[in-house]
């Protein structure tokens, strides 16, 4: 039973470009969650993505964007790269919604933006 | 919007010291979750508490939820080299489905 999957584990980029980060969640859960993480920081919320819809979103420009696929895989794209972008990004999924869902998270995409 | 606050940010501890770390939000929550992170890792779920004033112990760690719900404490009796990393509290408010982290407390154990 495989858990939730990330790709590329690392990623180096110059500002201004563009990147798309992906998830695959744990099988049998259908909701992804997206949260940066900044070394030293606790994860922030990204958005959450659920029925292929962003159900919820934090605090994060549009630059920060999604998509849910019908296999309940999931991708963030990041527009307009800016140094301050350079952080882990965690893939978190859960069953269905529900605020006492605990949440299975990937290993991480650690992005560099030169 | 709800803010969820830790300290002590790192704690260096000799191993067989005890340890906390404490957890405050600035809303009232559904539901407390721990995490842990070791090094180069990513989070871990530990333990969800739901009701005001629950108590759980998981072998040498017991996890508290406050009575008003606003706030939780995470103690190790007797650290381990194995209990070095993160731990993060996180927690949902009453509304929408967005987990909260804390900032997290950084344990250092010295053998």
């Amino acid at each position: 039973d495989a858990g939730v999957t990330q790709s590329p584990t690392h990623l180096i980029k110059t500002r201004g470009q563009q990147v798309t980060l992906r998830c695959s969640p744990k099988s049998g859960h259908d909701t992804v969650s997206w949260y940066q993480q900044a070394l030293g920081q606790g994860p922030q919320f990204i958005f959450q993505y659920y029925e292929e819809e962003e159900r919820q979103r934090g605090n994060f420009p549009d630059r920060f964007s999604g998509h849910q696929f019908p296999n309940y895989s999931s991708e963030l794209n990041v527009n307009a790269l800016l140094l301050g972008d350079s952080a882990l990004y965690l893939c978190a999924s859960s069953m269905a919604s529900g605020p006492n869902e605990k949440l299975f998270f990937g290993s991480g995409t650690q992005l560099s933006v030169l | 919007g709800q803010q969820v606050m830790q300290i002590p940010q790192y704690q260096h501890v000799q191993e067989g010291e005890d340890f906390t770390t404490y957890c405050n939000s600035s809303t009232t929550l559904s539901n407390i979750q721990w995490y842990k992170q070791r090094p180069g890792g990513h989070p871990v779920f530990l333990i969800q508490l739901v009701k005001s004033g629950e108590v759980k112990k998981q072998k040498r760690l017991t996890f508290q939820f406050g009575e008003a719900k606003k706030n939780s404490s995470l103690h190790i009796t007797a650290t381990q080299t194995t209990d070095v990393g993160t731990y993060f509290c996180a927690g949902y408010g009453n509304a929408g489905n967005m987990l909260t982290f804390g900032g997290g407390t950084r344990l250092m154990v010295k053998p």
